[in-house]
């Protein structure tokens, strides 16, 4: 039981490339989630998306986009990458309620964009 | 809003030693809260949540809703309690979770 994998775990870009960001659970959740991971900042939400067909904004959606390919899949996409995006990003999983109250990562993936 | 505050982002204890990483939150309704640890070079993971009222790894946390805060505790703290610790909030009936800032817990022998 795999749960929550990302690819990839490391990316280097330069500031005007583009790039998405991969995530699929196994579990049959129907909630996923982005989060950035920066020092001093914790965990900041940049979108979430509670069903297959719908995405909503988080704290820090700007530069960003998402794509709820299905239930499995959940993409992050950045247009054109800036330095102000590197970090570690997380994507997670959840089906609330049903006895289950407890989100799942992934692994996270290091971006450095120079 | 929701919004979750950790006033501490580091926290040095020594082994045998008392801990408690503070967590308040900004939110009107009944919320569900959780603590979640990520050790060095592993994936976030639950540690406890508020509904369960249990210890795990011997840290208990209680919910104050007079104080708005779900600070965890833990009696006589470990090496291996080292970590990035991190309080979460859902709303009640809400899709979205979101995190405080984190606090670096590190354990001195």
């Amino acid at each position: 039981n795999a749960g929550v994998t990302q690819t990839p775990k490391f990316q280097v870009l330069k500031t005007g490339q583009s790039m998405t960001l991969q995530c699929a659970q196994d579990m049959n959740h129907n909630s996923m989630y982005w989060y950035r991971q920066d020092p001093g900042m914790g965990l900041r939400l940049i979108y979430y998306s509670a069903s297959e067909g719908t995405t909503d904004k988080g704290e820090v959606p700007n530069g960003y986009n998402v794509s709820r390919l299905n239930k499995r899949e959940f993409s992050l996409r950045l247009e054109s990458a800036a330095p102000s995006q590197t970090s570690v990003y997380f994507c997670a999983s959840s089906e609330w309620g049903s006895g289950n109250t407890e989100a799942f990562f992934g692994q996270g993936t290091r971006l450095t964009v120079v | 809003a929701q919004r979750v505050t950790q006033p501490e982002k580091l926290l040095s204890v020594f082994k045998g030693a008392p801990v408690e990483l503070k967590c308040n939150y900004s939110y009107s309704g009944s919320p569900e809260l959780f603590w979640y640890v990520q050790y060095s070079r592993q994936r976030l993971q639950l540690l406890l949540r508020h509904i369960s009222r249990e210890s795990i790894k011997g840290f208990t946390a209680d919910l104050n809703k007079g104080e708005t805060s779900f600070h965890l505790k833990k009696p006589f703290a470990q090496e291996e309690d080292s970590a990035m610790y991190y309080c979460a909030l859902r709303g009640q009936g809400a899709q979205k979770l979101v995190f405080g800032q984190g606090t670096r817990l590190t354990i001195n022998p």
